[in-house]
């Protein structure tokens, strides 16, 4: 069975630096798909980058950039120039390629300081 | 441009009492899936489905049930409340297939409290 693990509950940054979040995961497929969501206090799941496992470039969308090791099995997010509105709760997420079923499975969060 | 709408966005529920979370989507996805968030924990999986008549159990199905009568609804019933249920409830959908990305889209969830 896939597992996301993320191994940073809690982290801070101070505004217009640079914080890298950790994600790692399990799995024994060769398809699949990676994502970052967004969690601010509303409670509503934002994406904010997505990766296939298939492509060797790393996702980038505008200050949000992975560091995707498929080998390692390692999918860090980087938020460059932190900004105030990014302070929310970051979920790393899994979801199967393969035809048996697309059930996406998440991490258990990092809740993101941003300081003004 | 709607996406994934649910309701209600709020609820109390007494114990012993049932419920049916609605949950649609005007995208034609063909998977569409109930989550749960408790406070400070990650997302866990409950029902999901990938096409009108088709549903499957996720990580926590217990206390749950689902149906998939079209492409557009999936409402999660609860029956017998429990306190252990109260929970944001965030349903999704994705179109499921390799080509279209897989993006999942999330409603904004469902607060219910059971006292």
């Amino acid at each position: 069975a896939q597992t996301v693990t993320q191994s940073q509950p809690e982290m801070s940054v101070q505004e217009a630096e640079t914080v890298t979040l950790s994600c790692t995961y399990d799995t024994s497929e060769n398809n699949y798909y990676l994502f970052w969501y967004k969690q601010p206090p509303s409670r509503q799941m934002i994406l904010v980058i997505r990766q296939e496992a298939y492509k060797q470039q790393n996702a980038t969308e505008n200050r949000f950039s992975v560091n995707f090791q498929k080998a390692a099995k390692s999918f860090s997010l980087k938020i460059s120039d932190s900004q105030l509105g990014d302070t929310a709760m970051y979920f790393c997420a899994f979801m199967s390629g393969n035809t048996g079923g697309f059930k996406t499975i998440f991490g258990a969060g990092t809740r993101l300081f941003v300081k003004a | 441009n709607a996406g994934v709408t649910q309701t209600p966005k709020f609820r109390i529920l007494k114990i012993g009492q049932s419920m049916t979370l609605q949950c649609t989507q005007d995208m034609n996805h063909n998977y569409m899936y109930w989550y749960r968030q408790d406070p400070g924990m990650g997302l866990k999986l409950i029902y999901y489905s990938v096409g009108a008549g088709i549903t499957d159990k996720g990580e926590v199905p217990n206390g749950y049930n689902v149906s998939r009568s079209t492409t557009e609804d999936f409402p999660l019933r609860l029956e017998l409340a429990a306190p252990s249920q109260t929970s944001v409830y965030f349903c999704a959908s994705s179109h499921g297939r390799l080509s279209s990305g897989n993006t999942i889209y999330f409603g904004e969830g469902s607060w219910l409290t059971v006292v």
